[in-house]
């Protein structure tokens, strides 16, 4: 049973416009979200987190938003370059720092 | 620069092989390390806690006799895949418990079984 659901396995955006990429989760133990970019055969970079106690964060392109209630979470890069192409990761945390991730999406930014 | 080092990046080797990969917390002590595997167009999936100085803790369904998780010094885990099979193959990573900070993961080993 998937805690972390990232339903769309790719995501494909013209450079310059906005990429948003969405997440659900189930469980409402989990205290804070991150997201995480990951090439091919290297491991995921931290991106952008938020606390369950926030419903946005930002930081430059990068914007996450959390709707609680909905149990929905999701990353906005605006403007999108393709040097954004990689694999996103949503992740939750629970009890001790576990994470538990998504299947992920691949971002495409076309030029 | 990279916080997390983990060696080997990939290996190959025959079936029945144990074969042991190094995770390197460079810019703290990190009393807990958690380790990952991901299959093939899957997620990250834990498979256990490594706790310096004590056992390992370890997900349901992973087998703590399989993986040998070893955290002998706060800058160093090694997880050892024991007489390694076809199915074991995937892609292992580990990273730093950083607390209340995001966690940060090591580059991966491939891991493939002949």
């Amino acid at each position: 049973d998937q805690q972390v659901k990232q339903n769309s396995p790719s995501l494909s955006v013209q450079e310059g416009r906005i990429s948003i990429l969405n997440c659900d989760y189930t469980n409402s133990m989990f205290d804070y979200f991150l997201w995480y970019k990951k090439y091919p055969a290297e491991g995921p970079t931290f991106l952008i987190s938020i606390s369950s106690i926030k419903d946005k964060n930002e930081d430059g392109r990068f914007t996450v938003f959390l709707n609680k209630s909905a149990k929905h979470l999701s990353l906005h890069i605006v403007p999108s370059q393709p040097g954004d192409s990689a694999v996103y990761f949503c992740a939750a945390r629970g009890a001790n720092s576990k994470l538990t991730f998504g299947k992920g999406i691949t971002l495409s930014v076309r030029p | 620069g990279a916080v997390v080092s983990q060696h080997p990046s990939w290996v190959i080797c025959k079936s029945g092989t144990s074969v042991k990969i190094e995770c390197r917390s460079l810019d703290f002590q990190a009393t807990t390390m958690f380790w990952y595997r991901q299959f093939p167009k899957q997620s990250l999936m834990l498979m256990a806690t490594s706790n310096e100085g004590s056992k390992a803790t370890y997900e349901q369904g992973v087998e703590k006799d399989k993986f040998l998780i070893n955290h002998a010094s706060l800058t160093l885990s090694t997880l050892t895949v024991t007489s390694a099979h076809p199915e074991d193959s995937s892609f292992y990573i580990c990273s730093q418990d950083r607390g209340n900070q995001p966690q940060h993961f090591g580059d991966g080993t491939r891991l493939s079984i002949l």
